[in-house]
């Protein structure tokens, strides 16, 4: 399976600030995902990571709230915009694995904001 | 959007005992259907997986099985241990997304000693 390295592994960050989370691959993948989960609850597909393409956002996320940069194919990165607290969540980034193909997880980015 | 129902939300064995999960599915489209374990301050970690073509997969204490006609399938742990506690979650393909999921709300599972 694909290793997933996702930083930072936490953050506390200020309302009407931003952050960018890291999601980096070991192998080169086709399909890159990002998953919000908030506490307690399950995973909601935000959008897919597209390399060379704009990301697809599912419906309730926007580009201008969460932007998403994929420069090749073991890169992704998702901002949390004008954060608010009601963006404290989980932020999980999952990859396609091609030869398996199966989805796999990093191991999430725990966002609080005050 | 479609829909993953996952029950029961917390279920609690007592260590031996056997654990089913299920799961019911709206998307007739869903070919794909994995389950994930999730521990505390950690990402989901892919446990088993089945796809439409197979009606039961078996990977040492955990089967998956499917009922595509009913649209349902269950997650069976058997010999049931403490380290088995966590929360898991079912997930079912989106149409038209390659390998994106909608996932169940979760089974927060505790095996007692």
């Amino acid at each position: 399976s694909a290793v997933i390295s996702q930083k930072p592994s936490r953050d506390i960050c200020q309302r009407g600030t931003s952050l960018t989370i890291q999601c980096q691959v070991d192998s080169q993948v086709t399909m890159m995902f990002w998953y919000r989960q908030q506490p307690g609850q399950s995973l909601t597909l935000i959008a897919t990571a597209n390399q060379g393409s704009e990301a697809t956002y599912e419906s309730g996320f926007v580009i201008d709230k969460f932007p998403i940069s994929r420069p090749n194919l073991t890169f992704s990165t998702l901002t949390v915009s004008n954060m608010s607290p009601e963006d404290s969540s989980i932020y999980l980034c999952s990859v396609e694995s091609g030869a398996d193909e199966k989805l796999f997880f990093g191991s999430g980015t725990q966002l609080s904001v005050l | 959007g479609e829909n993953v129902e996952q029950h029961p939300s917390t279920l609690s064995v007592q260590e031996g005992d056997s654990a089913v999960i299920k799961c019911t599915y709206s998307d007739s489209a869903s070919n794909y259907f994995p389950w994930y374990k999730q521990e505390l301050g950690k990402g989901p970690q892919l446990i088993i997986d089945i796809r439409s073509n197979v009606g039961e997969k078996k990977d040492q204490r955990i089967a998956v099985t499917l009922n595509k006609t009913a649209k349902h399938f269950s997650l069976h742990i058997t010999e049931t241990q403490p380290e088995d506690s966590a929360v898991y979650f079912c997930a079912a393909s989106i149409k038209n997304s390659g390998y994106a999921l909608n996932f169940g709300k979760g089974t927060s599972l505790l095996v007692t000693p």
